[in-house]
């Protein structure tokens, strides 16, 4: 069965810092990974989709890596903002069509 | 709007008392699921669909049950809750019949069973 890592599980870091999240998935054998972004008591917002043919995306000041041998992603975040604050969540998905959550990391950017 | 909309927004009920949850998408998703999320835990499936009248267990399936009689609704239905269901419910909807696209979440339903 599929299991998810998220390192770390908190962070908090003064604005303008470029930031480094990890997710770790036992089992390599997935279609794709997702991340997501989740502030308090709402939604999931879709951030970044990686194919697993693909080795990153790219989305403004976010950029996801995979390696998927490894069974590792990293989600950088360019020139923190207060408003990123939220929690991250990765999800890799793979052949039983059920994508397995990591538990997140709660991120705070202070002023 | 492309959205995926969930009714209710909260809801508080009683053991044993059945309800609903609606879930619907107006972007013509072939796949539908049900997550609920506990602190701790995190997100886990309850059910998908991968198509109309086709349905299939998630993680944890105990105690719910779903139908997709259209391709744009997907409830859940609880028929006897329990206060190990109180939970924030979530239900989301990709383009791809095997959810190998991007998902879109819906904004959430919390519950809590007394």
């Amino acid at each position: 069965k599929q299991e998810v890592t998220q390192i770390p599980a908190a962070l908090s870091v003064p604005e303008g810092e470029n930031l480094v999240l990890n997710c770790s998935f036992t089992d390599s054998a997935i279609y794709n990974l997702q991340w997501f972004r989740q502030d308090p008591g709402k939604g999931l917002t879709s951030l970044l989709l990686i194919q697993s043919s693909q080795r990153e995306q790219t989305s403004g000041r976010l950029n996801a890596s995979l390696d998927k041998s490894s069974g590792r992603s990293t989600l950088y975040i360019a020139a923190s903002q207060p408003g990123d604050s939220a929690t991250y969540l990765c999800a890799p998905k793979g052949g039983s069509y059920i994508p397995t959550f990591g538990r997140g990391t709660s991120l705070i950017v202070h002023p | 709007e492309a959205q995926v909309t969930q009714n209710p927004r909260y809801l508080i009920t009683v053991t044993g008392k059945k309800l609903t949850v609606t879930c619907s998408q107006n972007m013509n998703h072939e796949y539908m699921s049900w997550y609920r999320q506990d602190p701790g835990l995190g997100l886990r499936q309850i059910y998908y669909s991968m198509n109309v009248e086709v349905t299939d267990k998630g993680d944890v399936p105990e105690g719910y049950k779903v139908s997709r009689k259209e391709k744009r609704n997907f409830p859940l239905i609880l028929e006897s809750p329990s206060p190990n269901q109180t939970s924030l419910y979530f239900c989301a909807s990709s383009p791809d019949r095997g959810g190998k696209d991007e998902q879109y979440f819906g904004p959430g339903t919390r519950l809590t069973v007394t």
